[in-house]
């Protein structure tokens, strides 16, 4: 595998389900993003993690909880989800965030269906 | 707060023929970066050009060049000779430049550009 990949790449769920997506890169970065992409908004970030420790949560919901174990792991695990968060929930990652600038590289989302 | 703004949603243009795609934004910062990203039906996302507030050189890349003017806030994208595969949506993005602001793109709504054969 090379980039960024991520699991699964669709999923439909119920409103009281509890279920977790995952991010991996096989790019050496240090550093990992989740974005929310909805029908109707621009892309929205929601955390960044650098070196496995949260330096950005953006205001989101309690209900969506990330977790990264590693610089090449991210999860974002869902529970009692609502109907308007269904989305393409997309990953990325870069070498840091401490630096003037660094290229983020984005794997192909998972399409998540809420009911 | 920075904005990005793209207005047009969608867009199309006849295969080898040249489109310009539209953007602007609204910030305070004197530093910063603006990208033009690709997002095909395939969903994955790459970068298709970037661009340096400091550099007045127009970023170019192959057939995508992009039109940067800082006073008007204005960071439109060219795609010459188009190509079938350049049917995407295509997002417009900000990134303020200083260390402590940790690397966070804004992304304008997207144009969805269609090539026509």
């Amino acid at each position: 595998e090379t980039g960024v990949t991520q699991t699964p790449r669709h999923l439909v769920m119920g409103m009281t389900n509890k279920k977790s997506l995952k991010c991996e890169q096989h790019l050496g970065h240090n550093a990992m993003y989740w974005y929310k992409q909805s029908a109707k908004k621009p892309l929205e970030l929601m955390f960044v993690y650098s070196l496995e420790e949260r330096v950005e949560n953006n205001s989101v919901p309690s209900r969506f909880s990330p977790e990264c174990p590693n610089s090449s792991h991210l999860f974002l695990h869902l529970h009692t989800l609502q109907p308007e968060d269904s989305a393409l929930y997309l990953c990325a990652s870069s070498q840091g965030v401490a630096s003037s600038y660094n290229e983020q590289f984005f794997g192909p989302g998972t399409r998540l269906t809420v009911l | 707060a920075q904005t990005v703004t793209q207005s047009q949603p969608e867009m199309s243009v006849q295969e080898a023929e040249t489109v310009t795609l539209s953007c602007t934004y609204d910030t305070s910062e004197n530093n910063y970066y603006l990208f033009w990203y690709k997002q095909p039906p395939s969903r994955q996302m790459i970068l298709v050009i970037r661009q340096e507030a400091y550099k007045q050189q127009n970023a170019t890349e192959n057939r995508f060049s992009v039109n940067f003017q800082k006073a008007a806030k204005s960071f439109s994208l060219k795609i010459s000779d188009s190509q079938l595969g350049d049917t995407a949506m295509y997002f417009c993005a900000f990134m303020r430049g200083a260390e402590e602001y940790g690397n966070k793109l804004v992304f304008g709504a997207g144009t969805i550009l269609r090539v026509k054969s």
